[in-house]
C-alpha cells in the first residue's frame, strides 16, 4: 500500500537531548513536508522540500533541522534548542505542480513528542 | 490576525443533523481551498478541495467558498457518528508554496 509513515509514534525527550523522527513515503512525491500541531493552533509549517538535497525554512524551523538525501525520506530532528518540542508532529508529502507545491496533501499518521 | 480563521467548538450534533462548518480567510489572493478530515490523533485527510469561488459536491459533502466575503464553508448531510472528527480548513496561493491551515473544529455526532 502507497503511504506515508512515520516513527516512533510516541517519543520522549530528555532536556537538553536531540531527538530524530523518521518519516518515509513510497507515493513517489517530489516535495515533503514538516507540520507541528498544538492545541488551538492548527498546522504550522516547519521545514519543507521539493527536491533531494534542498530543503526550506517554514514559519517555525527555528530548534529542527532536516535532511533530504533520499526522494523517500525526510527526517526532522528536534534539537535541544527548542525550547517548547510538545507537540503533535506531522509529516506530509505531495506532488509538486508547474514548479510549486500541490494543495493535495497525504499525512502520515503522526509523532507524539513529550519533555520528561 | 491569523489568515485562516476557524471557530475550534466543540460542536456537537444528533446523528442526521445538517452540519455547516466555517472559515475566514484575510489573503484575497488566495485561490486553493481545502477541508481536511482528522480523526483523534491521527493525520489529516483530504475531503475537499475547490479552486476560487463557487461550490462542490461530493456524497454527503458540500464545499462552498464566497471569495466576496472571503467564507469557506462545509456542510455535511445526514451526519453520521463516523464523522465525528476535528475539521481543518486551508487555503493556499495559486503557484505558492505557502499553505495555511485553520486551528480545527472540533465535531462529535451523537447516535
Amino acid at each position: 500500500d502507497g503511504g506515508i509513515t512515520q516513527s516512533p509514534k510516541y517519543l520522549f525527550r530528555k532536556e537538553g537531548q536531540n531527538v530524530t523522527l523518521s518519516c518515509e513515503q513510497n507515493l513517489n512525491h517530489d516535495a515533503m513536508y514538516w507540520y507541528r500541531q498544538d492545541p488551538g493552533q492548527g498546522l504550522r509549517l516547519i521545514y519543507y522540500s521539493q527536491i533531494v538535497n534542498d530543503f526550506q525554512k517554514g514559519d517555525i524551523a527555528e530548534g529542527y533541522s532536516v535532511s533530504r538525501e533520499k526522494k523517500e525520506s525526510f527526517p526532522l530532528t528536534v534539537t535541544s534548542a527548542q525550547k517548547n518540542p510538545t507537540a503533535f508532529y506531522l509529516c506530509a508529502s505531495s506532488i509538486v505542480v508547474t514548479g510549486s507545491l500541490g494543495e493535495k496533501l497525504f499525512f502520515g499518521s503522526g509523532t507524539q513528542l513529550s519533555v520528561l | 490576525q491569523k489568515e485562516v480563521e476557524q471557530d475550534p467548538g466543540p460542536l456537537s450534533v444528533p446523528e442526521g443533523a445538517i452540519v455547516s462548518l466555517n472559515c475566514t480567510y484575510s489573503n484575497s489572493a488566495f485561490q486553493y481551498f481545502m477541508w481536511y478530515r482528522q480523526y483523534s490523533r491521527k493525520g489529516p485527510e483530504l475531503l475537499m478541495y475547490t479552486y476560487s469561488s463557487g461550490n462542490k459536491e461530493d456524497g454527503r459533502f458540500t464545499a462552498q467558498v464566497d471569495k466576496s466575503s472571503k467564507y469557506i464553508s462545509l456542510f455535511i448531510r445526514d451526519s453520521q457518528p463516523s464523522d465525528s472528527a476535528t475539521y481543518l480548513c486551508a487555503s493556499k496561493l495559486y503557484n505558492n508554496n505557502d499553505m495555511r491551515f485553520g486551528a480545527g473544529t472540533r465535531l462529535t455526532v451523537k447516535p
